[in-house]
């Protein structure tokens, strides 16, 4: 079965520094890795995926994420933080065998402090 | 329609009691998702349509829950019953296909509060 795994509730941040948020996951076959975003009272937005391809992929509002299989990690990152980054962060996984579910984290709380 | 539209986008009701949530999705999206999401908890896989059919619905608690697509479009998440541990938020997804790739992006509506008192 799929599983993630986001070890940090809440990540703090001053602005302008670099922020990473760390995801793991377990699945039977290949990982398709997704990374969420939910501000206050609004739906989840999509950052970025992963498929196949280059390790890193990059996304929206200068999101990037790492992928490592060896770790079986996908770990989210960005180069400088802003206040507006503030919000919860959902990693997720779907395997590659046909199974549609998809499966998310309990999500990591990212606060950036100006 | 322009994104997923979720309707009531809160709705307070007494224990047992039958409550309805609606999704729109995206229009041509052939996927559909429900998902729950409690206080402080990553959403949680309910049950997911491929077109007017649930190819999965091992995510639903009990049979208390329940979800139609009748025409392949608009879903509706049927709760009968209702208890106070169903009080959380009820998201929708759809996607353009629900093929074997499973590289599709899902994208969710505002989803719709439910509290049980």
């Amino acid at each position: 079965a799929q599983s993630v795994a986001q070890p940090e509730d809440q990540v703090n941040v001053a602005e302008g520094n670099p922020l990473t948020v760390k995801c793991t996951y377990s699945v039977s076959g290949n990982p398709y890795l997704f990374w969420y975003v939910q501000y206050p009272n609004r739906g989840l937005q999509f950052l970025l995926k992963y498929i196949t391809g280059d390790n890193l992929v990059k996304g929206s509002y200068g999101f990037e994420a790492e992928f490592n299989k060896s770790q079986t990690s996908f770990h989210l990152k960005k180069p400088s933080a802003l206040v507006s980054d503030s919000a919860l962060y959902f990693c997720a996984v779907r395997d590659d065998r046909g199974f549609q579910k998809l499966v998310f984290g309990t999500g990591t709380r990212l606060l950036v402090s100006p | 329609g322009a994104g997923v539209s979720q309707t009531p986008s809160n709705k307070v009701t007494e224990k047992g009691k039958y409550v309805e949530l609606r999704c729109d999705p995206i229009s041509g999206h052939t996927a559909l998702y429900w998902y729950r999401q409690s206080l402080g908890q990553g959403p949680e896989f309910l049950i997911y349509f491929q077109g007017t059919g649930a190819a999965d619905d091992s995510g639903l608690p009990n049979d208390r829950f329940f979800a139609v697509r009748p025409e392949g479009s608009v879903s509706t998440l049927k709760i009968q019953r209702t208890e106070r541990g169903d009080s959380a938020v009820y998201l929708c997804a759809s996607s353009p296909q629900g093929q074997v790739s499973g590289a599709n992006v899902l994208t969710f509506g505002a989803g719709s509060r439910l509290t049980v008192l």
